[in-house]
């Protein structure tokens, strides 16, 4: 089974809108990390976070983490068009060599 | 610097028939991985290598096998290809942290 859980699975917001999405997870890990899936091309990485670390910013994205609850969410702040996606939450495990993903969220942000 | 390419993009397979998926990694990475992607289901791990000359077996193994004779190549075979496998598969790299994906090959098995 897979380790993370995205939520919500789809989302649709208006440009300038906040959008937040959630992962939780099973296991304990040694960081979280967060990528972006444009329509049919390979994913990229936008932010990795530490266990150590509750909260991380990287220009219009936050990440939070919290391990008690094994749960982070992604927040993108003021969002555009081009932010249309979907993102995925990804953890490996302790020795970081699986490194496995979540179901993603779509997002759908309109002009 | 190409980072991860996969190779073919298209693939259109008969049941039966078999094929091998090469990725091809610039970035000297130890770690690469092998996923496969279905509408609703996210990635799932097929099989993943940590280093030259190593396997081992992801979330999704049956049906499919991989080998890494080359640090930069890391191979998928499927000996007998199943409806069950079309996909989208995916492969990456990375050096602890942060993977690299490849664009992925989008294989149909009629």
């Amino acid at each position: 089974s897979q380790q993370g859980e995205e939520d919500p699975q789809a989302l649709s917001i208006q440009e300038g809108e906040n959008a937040t999405m959630n992962c939780s997870y099973k296991t304990s890990i040694n960081n979280l990390q967060w990528y972006r899936q444009n329509s049919g091309r390979g994913l990229v990485h936008l932010i990795l976070i530490r266990s150590n670390e509750r909260e991380k910013h990287s220009g219009r994205l936050r990440v939070t983490l919290d391990t008690s609850k094994k749960s982070s969410s992604l927040l993108i702040t003021a969002s555009r068009a081009a932010d249309t996606a979907s993102y995925f939450c990804a953890t490996p495990n302790t020795g970081f060599q699986k490194l496995v993903f979540g179901t993603g969220t779509r997002l759908l942000v309109s002009p | 610097n190409a980072g991860v390419t996969q190779t073919p993009k298209f693939r259109v397979l008969k049941t039966g028939q078999s094929m091998t998926l090469l990725c091809a990694q610039d970035m000297n990475h130890e770690y690469m991985y092998w996923y496969r992607q279905d509408p609703g289901m996210g990635l799932r791990l097929i099989h993943y290598s940590v280093g030259e000359g190593t396997t081992a077996k992801g979330e999704v193994p049956d049906g499919y096998n991989v080998s890494r004779l080359k640090k930069q190549n890391f191979l998928l075979g499927l000996e007998s290809a199943a409806p069950s496998q079309t996909s989208v598969y995916f492969c990456a790299s990375s050096l602890y942290t942060e993977a690299f994906f490849g664009q992925g090959t989008r294989l149909t098995v009629v």
